[in-house]
């Protein structure tokens, strides 16, 4: 089954870091854009990171940048976003996500995992 | 920054036709899309490069774009249309969605 599948997601204090993970099935990684999306509590969908098929181009929102960093191991199927300094708006659920660039959206969504940062 | 600006909410009885509407100054020069996200479950595109169905989305649904606002229109809405509707542009290489509109089918 054709499918990405998110962890990592914890409670973790502000200034604190963790890593997400999105594991694919099903498809070759390699032949697509990944991105990452949130949905913090109560709010809309925010994209937060892309990287290219063999992650040399990467791009970020203004507001994680220097911050979070997005990487990809298409061998092991699995696309990465970094963490650190997390600050308590950072708190959301967030999504891994399959941009085929012949779409210009993204086709393929896993079910998420939840983040949230509190002291 | 740039934004989209979605209505927060609109109804519609089952089977008329209902639209929702996202607005942004750059919408007439780069492609949009529509996703639809029930409770507890994750975004399901619906509607890309303005106005064209991925595969396995019925026929009602439809997309357009008039320069500054794109539309999703649902035509003979159903009960399981019922959720969240998100727009989704690109604005100089990065992405950019609508605040979301929840649709109540009542």
């Amino acid at each position: 089954e054709v499918q990405l599948v998110e962890t990592g997601g914890n409670l973790v204090q502000p200034g604190g870091s963790l890593r997400l993970s999105c594991v694919t099935s099903a498809f070759n990684l390699g032949s697509y854009w990944m991105t990452w999306v949130r949905q913090a509590p109560g709010k809309g969908l925010e994209w937060v990171a892309s990287i290219n098929k063999d992650g040399s181009e990467k791009k970020y929102v203004d507001s994680v940048k220097g911050r979070f960093t997005i990487s990809r191991d298409n061998a092991k199927r699995s696309v990465f976003l970094q963490m650190n300094s997390l600050r308590v708006e950072d708190t959301a659920l967030y999504y891994c996500a399959r941009d085929p660039d012949y779409l210009d959206a993204y086709d393929l969504w896993g079910q998420g995992t939840m983040v949230t940062v509190s002291s | 920054s740039y934004e989209l600006t979605q209505p927060p909410s609109v109804s519609v009885s089952p089977g008329q036709t209902v639209t929702i509407t996202c607005s942004g100054d750059k919408l007439g020069g780069e492609y949009s899309s529509w996703y639809q996200r029930k409770p507890g479950q994750s975004p399901v595109l619906v509607i890309y490069q303005d106005n064209k169905r991925p595969s396995g989305i019925p026929e009602r649904f439809s997309g357009s774009n008039s320069g500054s606002t794109v539309t999703l229109t649902i035509s003979g809405t159903q009960a399981m249309d019922e959720g969240e509707y998100f727009c989704q542009a690109w604005d100089s290489g990065t992405v950019v969605f609508g605040g979301g509109t929840k649709l109540t089918v009542l």
